[in-house]
């Protein structure tokens, strides 16, 4: 089947600090790949996506490479402010089934001054 | 302009009645979609509309749960009996019509939480 595994959180940075948040995932044939954030109070949304091996999804400073030799697609950003604390979801949507997202479970991330 | 709404943003019921939470997409995109968040089981996709059909119904959990659609735009989701682990976040979401493989963003909404007392 497909799915999506994240690390768990909560994960705790001091402001500048590098950024990795790990994901794999299984899935059949080609599926493509998002990053989503939920910031505090707010609805979750789209923050990067890649479509294709290899391919690099890149917005607000953070970038995930689509990596099918390892079935990742690994969160990074070189320097994390306190703005980016916020939930994290991996996800990913099946090629045969593109009405779908299958969610990772979510990781908390929380950036100290 | 306007984004994904959804009502109520609280619904607090009591075992065994019934609920309906309401979904307005954003205007054009008629494709759907229902999810889930909970504490045990993360964000689950429910149901998908595309117009006032529902080809995706796979993950509604059980038959106690039903969604409609009508004129091609709002959508209600209705929990029949409530109980108690059907306490979650549901998320609607909506994007342009899939086409030809091509996938559009999905928009959320901000959710209603629903607790069943």
């Amino acid at each position: 089947g497909n799915s999506v595994t994240q690390m768990e959180g909560p994960v705790t940075l001091s402001e500048e600090a590098f950024l990795t948040i790990n994901c794999t995932y299984t899935a059949t044939g080609y599926p493509s790949l998002f990053w989503y954030v939920q910031y505090p109070g707010e609805g979750l949304q789209l923050l990067l996506k890649a479509t294709k091996a290899d391919d690099k999804g890149s917005n607000k400073g953070f970038e995930a490479t689509y990596r099918k030799e390892t079935t990742s697609f690994h969160l990074e950003k070189g320097s994390v402010q306190v703005s980016d604390s916020a939930v994290y979801f991996c996800a990913l949507t099946p090629y045969s089934s593109a009405s779908k997202i299958i969610f990772g479970s979510g990781t908390r991330l929380s950036i100290r001054p | 302009g306007a984004g994904v709404s959804q009502s109520p943003s609280n619904k607090v019921t009591e075992k065994g009645k019934d609920v309906e939470l309401r979904c307005d997409p954003i205007s054009g995109h008629t494709a759907l979609y229902w999810y889930r968040q909970s504490l045990g089981q993360g964000l689950e996709f429910l149901i998908y509309f595309q117009g006032n059909s529902a080809p995706d119904k796979s993950g509604l959990p059980s038959d106690r749960f039903s969604a409609e659609r009508t004129g091609g735009s709002v959508s209600t989701l209705t929990i029949q009996r409530t109980q108690q682990e059907d306490s979650a976040v549901y998320l609607c979401a909506s994007s342009y019509p899939l086409a030809g493989g091509q996938l559009h963003e999905q928009f959320f909404g901000p959710g209603t939480r629903l607790t069943v007392l």
